[in-house]
């Protein structure tokens, strides 16, 4: 059983919108948060190590933000482009060492 | 960079036989991990291992077990191949404090 919620499970956008999804875990025993992207074909990369409360992480477009108190992350894309088009993974670290990923949100963006 | 390889990318074996994925780090990572990858149900642990010879079983370990006997090694084994054990294998690893490294996955199709 997934403890660790991501929605939506698909999006479809244009390129040039913006765009978020979420994640949703556990608030208790809480150690970290991990935000990858996975790309057809290729393994999925680390984009965020997320460890504090209210924690915000940018690299280039793509940002990400930290609730650990109500157990969710929000992960942004600003003008989104095709190459950006791959499945978002969030995975919660609790604090048994225990790494549990969500579902993923599958993000398609049309040129 | 850390370089996680994966034995085969496509696989395909009968019922029955005993089957081996092998996966390789290069980083000297105490921390190695193998996940399988199915539509709608996330990315699920099978097995971990926190060092030499060790193994912790994850979320669903029934039908594999797995061998660590060196450090940058970690084998996957399906003792006898079922048709429900068709999935996308991942390896990772991981260093203290840090994300998971992946492999590029190994398909595996059992006829």
């Amino acid at each position: 059983i997934l403890n660790v919620e991501q929605s939506p499970q698909s999006l479809h956008v244009q390129e040039g919108d913006s765009t978020n999804f979420t994640c949703s875990f556990p608030s208790s025993n809480f150690y970290a948060l991990h935000w990858y992207r996975w790309e057809t074909a290729k393994s999925p990369e680390a984009l965020f190590v997320m460890t504090l409360n209210g924690d915000e992480k940018k690299k280039g477009r793509i940002s990400a933000t930290l609730n650990t108190k109500e157990g969710y992350s929000y992960l942004y894309i600003k003008g989104s482009q095709p190459e950006d088009s791959a499945t978002y993974l969030c995975a919660h670290y609790n604090a048994g060492n225990m790494l549990t990923f969500g579902g993923g949100t599958r993000l398609m963006v049309k040129p | 960079d850390v370089k996680v390889t994966q034995s085969s990318r496509y696989l395909v074996k009968r019922t029955g036989e005993k089957v081996f994925l092998e996966c390789v780090q290069d980083m000297d990572h105490e921390n190695m991990f193998w996940y399988r990858q199915d539509p709608g149900l996330g990315l699920r642990l099978i097995y971990f291992s926190y060092d030499v010879k060790m193994k912790e079983k994850g979320d669903i370990p029934e039908g594999y077990s797995v061998s660590r006997e060196k450090k940058e090694r970690f084998s996957l084994i399906l003792e006898s191949a079922s048709t429900n054990q068709t999935s996308m294998y991942l390896c990772a690893s991981r260093g203290l404090e840090q994300p998971q490294h992946f492999g590029d996955g190994t398909r595996l199709s059992i006829l």
